[in-house]
Parts: C-alpha cells; sequence; structure tokens
C-alpha cells in the first residue's frame, strides 16, 4: 500500500502562475482533505470531500479550488498564485472516524 | 464551533526529564474524538494516538501516556523520560462526529530536547 502520495514535493511558482497539487490514495477512504501549514498557526483546513462528487470549503478556501472526480484523487489548483499561498500543504484521507492519513506534504514557494 | 488550544508554544527540557504537552478543546458535540500527531524535522505527520470521548481511561504506550479529562476539556500528553528523538512539533486534534471528515488542528508545541 502506498498510502497518501502527494506530488510534487517541492515547488517554486511566480506570483500569478497556477498549478495543480496532486494527491492520491490507495486504501478507498470516502473522506480527503486539504490542510495548509505555516509557522505558528498549526494546520488549517482549505478543501474537504465526502465522497466523490462531493467537495466543500474549510476554514481557508480563498484561492484554491477542488474536484474529486475519483474516489482515489483530490486535487488541489491554485489558481493564481500569491505570496501568501507560501506554504507547506498536506492532503489527508480518512476512512471513518479513526486516524487521518497524512501525504508527505508538498512545499510551495510563491516568488 | 470547535476549537483546540495548546498553549505552549515551545517547551525545552534536558534528556531523562519528563514532559507534559497540554491540549483544551472546545466542541458542541457529545461524541468526539481527539489525536495527537508528532512531527519530526523530517516534517511528515505522525499519528500517535486517538480517543473517543466516550473513554475517558488513561493511555500508555511505552514512555508516551495521555491523561483525558471531560470535566476540563483536557487531553494532555506527557513523555517520561524524554530523548533527543521526541524532538519534534505535536499536534492535538479535534474531529467532530457530525463531521468527521476533517480535524481540527491546534496551533502545535515544539518540543526541544537537548543531550
Amino acid at each position: 500500500n502506498a498510502g497518501v502520495t502527494q506530488t510534487p514535493k517541492f515547488q517554486v511558482l511566480k506570483t500569478g502562475q497556477s498549478m495543480t497539487l496532486q494527491c492520491a490514495q490507495d486504501m478507498n477512504h470516502e473522506y480527503m482533505s486539504w490542510y495548509r501549514q505555516d509557522p505558528g498557526m498549526g494546520l488549517r483546513l482549505i478543501h474537504y470531500s465526502v465522497g466523490a462528487g462531493i467537495t466543500d470549503q474549510g476554514e481557508v478556501p480563498n484561492g484554491y479550488n477542488v474536484s474529486r472526480s475519483t474516489t482515489e484523487d483530490f486535487p488541489l489548483r491554485l489558481l493564481s498564485a500569491a505570496p501568501s499561498q507560501t506554504s507547506v500543504y498536506f492532503c489527508a484521507s480518512r476512512p471513518d472516524s479513526s486516524e487521518a492519513f497524512f501525504g508527505q506534504g508538498t512545499r510551495l514557494t510563491v516568488v | 464551533a470547535q476549537k483546540v488550544t495548546q498553549a505552549q508554544t515551545e517547551i525545552s527540557v534536558v534528556e531523562k526529564e519528563d514532559v507534559t504537552l497540554d491540549c483544551v478543546y472546545e466542541t458542541r458535540d457529545t461524541t468526539y474524538y481527539l489525536f495527537w500527531y508528532k512531527q519530526p524535522p523530517s516534517g511528515e505527520l505522525v499519528f500517535l494516538i486517538r480517543r473517543n470521548s466516550f473513554d475517558e481511561q488513561n493511555e500508555i504506550s511505552g514512555r508516551y501516556s495521555w491523561n483525558f479529562q471531560k470535566s476540563t476539556s483536557s487531553f494532555n500528553f506527557t513523555i517520561t523520560a524524554s530523548q533527543v528523538v521526541d524532538s519534534a512539533v505535536y499536534f492535538c486534534a479535534l474531529s467532530e462526529n457530525s463531521g468527521y471528515s476533517t480535524l481540527t488542528f491546534g496551533k502545535g508545541t515544539m518540543l526541544l530536547v537537548s543531550p
């Protein structure tokens, strides 16, 4: 089992560029979510999904877009990157009320 | 709304000292789940424990122990005889039964264990 796989691990973007952070899980989990981690802020929820075709906003959704066309994949799109989106991004999946499984993280720098 | 507070931003101890990391939570649900995760310097998130709101029994796993008290809405984490490898950021998190697709995290406590 690969678990939760995030790509890329590192990325540098210029302001205004768009990109997609990929997240895939092979555990057939219904619930998936994206968090961003900033110094001193903990992990904050960006978007989440409770199943294929269903997504919703979290605490900090502005500037991000998601879709869930399959159970396995939950990509996060940055529409027009801004320096404020410099962060470490984590994707997570969860089968139910048990533990969440996290990807290795993507370190994004917007210059 | 649910909330998790980790008031200790940073803790420094010397190896072999015991250390307790505090976690206080807020929720309106009667059924909820509490978690601790460890983030070592390498950056990944490592699951440590999950506790549901109906199970107030304290848990011990090796040098780690957890004290869950509903009366004070706290879920504290103690490391006994700390080691340098315990140096990490530790996150407490909450998941409500009504929305258990997501976790609400505290801001984390950075633990530095010196030799």
